[in-house]
């Protein structure tokens, strides 16, 4: 089956400073990749998507390009704020029913 | 558009009772519903797909008796955690997919349980 395997945090960085999470996946064919933020205490959001080799996905300022030859999508934004920090889960979706396969989750943390 | 709702967002429930939660689609008909279950500091951990209609199915290791999803609408499906105990104690989130964009889902805020 799929999967996704994602850098493990916890990431602490300071305001402005640049941000990456490496996201790699198994799939067959070739999946829809996304990247899914969790604030404190809520559900998932999706912060970004895309559905072919070479799309790039970008939403506030993350940016992620779906790299088909080394199946990644790495999230990076140039100058995080401390309103990002939250956990960043990087999936992909698959199957008849579409189901989604997580990461594992990123926590971020902003200090000022 | 593709807002997801979820009732209760937080419940506290004594061991032996049943809790039922509520997942809406509310801009939207959602002919798939997930449920996942997230454990402190976890990832996701999907439990079920129900399909509108249909029986769910149910993910390896969820006991389906004990954990009843029902679909009777296109935009709503509930879990019953039946006889609670406090290992049910979990973040339970919903998600549903938007019949025109089958690849993408919208999720619920979620809802804390807690049993006692």
């Amino acid at each position: 089956g799929d999967s996704v395997t994602q850098m493990e945090g916890p990431v602490t960085l300071s305001e402005e400073a640049f941000l990456t999470i490496n996201c790699t996946y198994t799939a067959t064919g070739y999946p829809s990749l996304f990247w899914y933020v969790q604030y404190p205490g809520e559900g998932l959001q999706l912060l970004l998507k895309a559905t072919k080799a070479d799309d790039k996905g970008s939403n506030k300022g993350f940016e992620a390009t779906y790299r088909k030859e080394t199946t990644s999508f790495h999230l990076e934004k140039g100058s995080v704020q401390v309103s990002d920090s939250a956990v960043y889960f990087c999936s992909t979706v698959g199957g008849s029913n579409y189901k989604l396969t997580f990461g594992k989750g990123t926590l971020l943390t902003v200090n000022p | 558009g593709a807002v997801v709702s979820q009732h209760p967002s937080r419940v506290i429930c004594k061991s032996g009772t049943s809790v039922k939660i509520e997942c809406r689609s509310l801009d939207f008909q959602a002919t798939t519903m997930f449920w996942y279950r997230q454990f402190p500091k976890k990832s996701l951990m999907l439990m079920a797909t129900s399909n509108e209609g249909s029986k769910a199915t149910y993910e390896q290791g969820v006991e389906k008796d004990k954990f009843l999803i029902n679909h009777a609408s296109l935009t709503l499906s509930t879990l019953t955690v039946t006889s609670a105990h406090p290992e049910d104690s979990s973040f339970y989130i919903c998600s549903a997919r938007d019949l025109g964009i089958p690849y993408e889902q919208y999720f619920g805020p979620g809802t804390r349980l807690t049993v006692t």
